[in-house]
Formats: C-alpha cells, sequence, structure tokens
C-alpha cells in the first residue's frame, strides 16, 4: 500500500463547477498537508497549506484535512479553465527532515 | 511565499555528456534542497536531499556517482548527470525549504523544472 492515494483522474467538469479533489494516506504521523497545483512542464506551485486537521479556505479554494479519516480534500469553486492542471497533495511529518511524500497527482480539465 | 529558480528549463544532450542544472533560492536561505524526477503522468520521485556544506543524502536507488550534487552556498545547489543516457531523459524539479521566514518553514517551494533531453 502507497503511503499517499491520488486518484490520478482525468477529471473534466465544466466551467463554473465545484470541484472536489482527494487524497487518502495510511502515515498517522503527518502533520502538515499541502496542495499543489502543476501546469504541464512546469515546477509545482503551492495552493494551499493546512497543518494538522481542519479548514481553510483562500478565495476559490478550501482545504480540509480529516486525520481521523486519514483523508484531505481540496474543493475549487466556480471552476475556471485556467485552472485546468495536475494537482498533487503532499504531506509531512513533523520530524527535522521534513521528508515530504507526495501523491500521484490528479489531473483536471475544466472545459469552457 | 518564496521564490526559487531553477536553470536550464529544457536542454538537450548527446549520450555520453554531462549536463548541469542550477537551483537558486532567490530571497531566502535554503540549508536544505531537494531534488525531484518526474515521469510524464506521473509523480514526483524524491532523488536527493541536499545539504549545505555537506554530502548530500541519496534516495535507495539513485546512483549518486550518476547524479551529482553540490551545495556549496545557501542560495544554490546544483545537479550535474554524468555521462548521460537516453533513460535519464526526465523532468528534473528541485525544491527548497524556507525556514527562516515564520508561516513558511513547513513548506516546500519549487523551481520550474528542467527537461532533459538525451540523444
Amino acid at each position: 500500500q502507497k503511503e499517499v492515494e491520488q486518484d490520478p483522474g482525468p477529471l473534466s467538469v465544466p466551467e463554473g463547477a465545484i470541484v472536489s479533489l482527494n487524497c487518502t494516506y495510511s502515515n498517522s504521523a503527518f502533520q502538515y498537508f499541502m496542495w499543489y497545483r502543476q501546469y504541464s512542464r512546469k515546477g509545482p506551485e503551492l495552493l494551499m497549506y493546512t497543518y494538522s486537521s481542519g479548514n481553510k479556505e483562500d478565495g476559490r479554494f478550501t482545504a480540509q484535512v480529516d486525520k481521523s479519516s486519514k483523508y484531505i480534500s481540496l474543493f475549487i469553486r466556480d471552476s475556471q479553465p485556467s485552472d485546468s492542471a495536475t494537482y498533487l497533495c503532499a504531506m509531512s511529518t513533523t520530524s527535522g527532515t521534513y521528508k515530504y511524500i507526495f501523491g500521484t497527482g490528479t489531473r483536471l480539465k475544466v472545459l469552457a | 511565499g518564496a521564490v526559487v529558480s531553477q536553470h536550464p528549463s529544457r536542454v538537450i544532450c548527446k549520450s555520453g555528456t554531462s549536463v548541469k542544472i542550477e537551483c537558486r533560492s532567490l530571497d531566502f536561505q535554503a540549508t536544505t534542497m531537494f531534488w525531484y524526477r518526474q515521469f510524464p503522468k506521473q509523480s514526483l520521485m524524491l532523488m536527493a536531499t541536499s545539504n549545505e556544506g555537506s554530502k548530500a543524502t541519496y534516495e535507495q536507488g539513485v546512483e549518486k556517482d550518476k547524479f551529482l550534487i553540490n551545495h556549496a552556498s545557501l542560495t544554490l545547489s546544483t545537479l550535474t548527470v554524468t555521462s548521460a543516457h537516453p533513460e535519464d531523459s526526465s523532468f528534473y524539479i528541485c525544491s527548497a525549504r524556507d525556514h527562516q521566514r515564520p508561516g513558511n518553514i513547513e513548506k516546500l517551494f519549487f523551481g520550474s523544472g528542467t527537461q532533459l533531453s538525451v540523444l
């Protein structure tokens, strides 16, 4: 079993839809959770960062962490064609090495 | 956020040559940088952790003599792919932690990546 599981997609939605992206994980020591957006042949861009459980909102993006279920989500409201990209979840423990584990990424297509 | 610059963005080389990729932290000092490799439609694979002033730590299965890492200053790490072969063709990405600014400590910031094509 992989430490982090993420559906690779692709996920196609119409413009304006609410998008839900998810990751599950197996290591209960993970404390820091991040979502990155990666356009084709570019480096990942940090979108959201959450420590421990709870919700965090930033504009059209909301990140949720449910540590009891080992499940994290990213919601995108009013999705735009420019949101079409691959979304990677990442997580790390509180250890000094801060080793980050990434999901495989979900490819999202927002259709105009 | 913090800015990480990676250069070059694309390189094409002949088999047997060596290629150097640079990763710079522009507005912060990075004692630790990470090098990843990414194949099409796959996630990031950590290759090594680069530590300023000391030897890099390589992940299992990554040849340290093949992928030379040098982290000579707090703002620059380099990855050299020695005697490159077609199977080394991939997308290489560096990242760094800004451990000085509150709110950035646990976050990982990425360079723009380097597409290496070995003929």
